[in-house]
C-alpha cells in the first residue's frame, strides 16, 4: 500500500494552522498513524487509528480521515513543532510510510 | 516506561551480513500484546519497515528484502536481533528497533534512538 503525503514541505509561522494530507493507494479504514521526527532523533508517535491522540501529545494536534484520505492538523503551530511529519498505514503488512512533510519556519 | 537500544557494527562490507541487536527494558517484552520490529531510514528510500517478531518467535518479513532478512528473539535477555545477508550500499541506513503495540489498534509506540550502519569496503 503506497502512501502519498502532501505537501512535501511547507513554510509556516508560529500560530498558524497547518494541515498535512496523506492519501493511500487503496482503502485502509482508519489504520493510520502519524509521527513527528526531528533531526537526529527517532520518530515520535502523535496519533494512531487516524484520530486517537497518543498520551502526552498536545491537543493542538488532531487527525481525521477514513478510507483513502487522511489529515493531520496542527491548530496553532508552536516553535517545537517545526519537524518532519510522516503517516504510516497499519491496514496490512508490510507496513508502509509516507514520504514525509517537512514543516519549516517562515 | 519502555526503552529500546540498538547495538551492532557501524560498518559492514558489501556481500557480508549485517547483524544488530535491540535490548529492551521494561516489563512488556513477553506480552502477547506487543511485537518487536525493525525499521530503517535512508535519504533514498525514506522510512522502510523491515519486519516483526513476536516473543513466541513468530515473524513476518518485508518481501522487498527478498529473503535476506531473519529475526530472532532471546526472552532471557529481553533482546531481539536482525540479520540481513548479502548487503550492498543500498542497505546503508539508520536502523531503528521499535515496539508495535497491538492494543487497541496496532501502532508503533516506542522506538530506539537508531544506529547508523554503513555498507562500504
Amino acid at each position: 500500500i503506497q502512501l502519498t503525503q502532501s505537501p512535501s514541505s511547507l513554510s509556516a509561522s508560529v500560530g498558524d494552522r497547518v494541515t498535512i494530507t496523506c492519501r493511500a493507494s487503496q482503502g485502509i479504514a482508519n489504520y493510520v498513524a502519524w509521527f513527528q521526527q526531528k533531526p537526529g532523533k527517532a520518530p515520535k508517535l502523535l496519533m494512531y487509528a487516524a484520530s486517537t491522540l497518543q498520551g502526552g501529545v498536545p491537543s493542538r494536534f488532531s487527525g481525521s480521515g477514513s478510507g483513502t484520505d487522511f489529515t493531520l492538523t496542527i491548530s496553532s503551530l508552536q516553535p517545537e513543532d517545526f519537524a518532519t511529519y510522516y503517516c504510516q498505514q497499519f491496514n496490512s503488512y508490510p507496513l508502509t510510510f509516507g514520504g514525509g512533510t517537512k514543516v519549516e519556519i517562515k | 516506561q519502555v526503552q529500546l537500544q540498538e547495538s551492532g557494527p557501524g560498518l559492514v562490507k558489501p556481500s557480508q551480513t549485517l547483524s544488530l541487536t535491540c535490548s529492551v527494558s521494561g516489563d512488556s517484552f513477553t506480552s502477547g500484546d506487543f511485537c518487536w520490529t525493525w525499521i530503517r531510514q535512508s535519504p533514498e528510500k525514506g522510512l522502510e519497515w523491515l519486519g516483526y517478531i513476536f516473543p513466541s518467535g513468530s515473524t513476518y518479513y518485508n518481501p522487498s528484502l527478498k529473503g535476506r532478512l531473519s529475526m530472532s528473539v532471546d526472552i532471557s535477555k529481553s533482546q531481539f536481533s536482525l540479520k540481513l545477508t548479502s548487503v550492498t550500499a543500498a542497505d546503508t541506513a539508520v536502523y531503528f528497533c521499535a515496539r508495535e503495540n497491538q492494543q487497541p489498534l496496532a501502532h508503533i509506540d516506542f522506538w530506539g534512538q537508531g544506529t547508523l550502519v554503513t555498507v562500504s569496503s
